[in-house]
């Protein structure tokens, strides 16, 4: 069965320091991996996406997320956190090629970011 | 550019009383998608529809109703709500099966009392 787990319910960081968002996935497929973000009263945006090209994805306002296959992992990073990243994100798996994408949803990682 | 619009924003219903949610895409998505969201579970699909006239079941379906009559319009309806329906709903849309990812409305925060 396929699953998304974010490490992580809440994680705090100081501006202007690195930003670790963790997901692992189980997939029996060969996934297609996202990263949304949501803020406060807005629905979900694409922030990236893996689908079995390039290991190492960019997405939008400097983050990335790296694929590992031998550690089912799709953490997410951004080297310096800005006060506009406080926000809540979802790693998601895409299940199924063809047709209808299932999206699994993890429960989401709440990023909140000090001065 | 308007993407996806929902209405209304917000919704207080007391128990029995029924309602239509409204979505509208201008992207002209052939893939429409009704998902509520509640703390700690992430999103949940409810119904999905992979082109205009088809409707198909998601993981949580009991209890609500859908429609896509016309291709950029997808509507979730609740006939009898509930408190447990008590949630914030989200619309999306996609190009799209396969990878395509999912363009997503700002929500409707609905409250059953």
């Amino acid at each position: 069965a396929q699953s998304v787990t974010q490490l992580d319910s809440h994680v705090s960081v100081s501006e202007g320091t690195p930003v670790l968002l963790r997901c692992n996935y189980s997939s029996s497929y060969s996934p297609s991996l996202f990263w949304y973000v949501q803020h406060p009263n807005k629905g979900l945006q694409l922030l990236l996406k893996y689908t079995s090209a390039a290991t190492l994805v960019k997405g939008i306002n400097g983050f990335e997320a790296e694929f590992k296959k031998s550690e089912t992992s799709f953490h997410l990073t951004k080297p310096s956190a800005h006060m506009s990243d406080a926000a809540e994100y979802f790693c998601v798996v895409s299940v199924g090629n063809s047709g209808y994408n299932k999206l699994i949803f993890g429960a989401g990682t709440r990023l909140a970011v000090h001065p | 550019n308007a993407g996806v619009t929902q209405t209304p924003k917000f919704r207080v219903l007391k128990t029995g009383q029924s309602m239509t949610l409204l979505c509208a895409q201008d992207m002209n998505h052939e893939y429409m998608y009704w998902y509520r969201q509640d703390p700690g579970m992430g999103l949940r699909l409810i119904h999905y529809s992979v082109g205009e006239g088809t409707t198909a079941k998601g993981e949580v379906p009991d209890g609500y109703n859908v429609s896509r009559l016309k291709k950029q319009n997808f509507l979730l309806g609740l006939e009898s709500a509930a408190p447990s329906q008590t949630s914030v709903y989200f619309c999306a849309s996609s190009y799209g099966g396969g990878n395509q990812p999912q363009h997503f409305g700002d929500g409707t925060r609905l409250s059953i009392l």
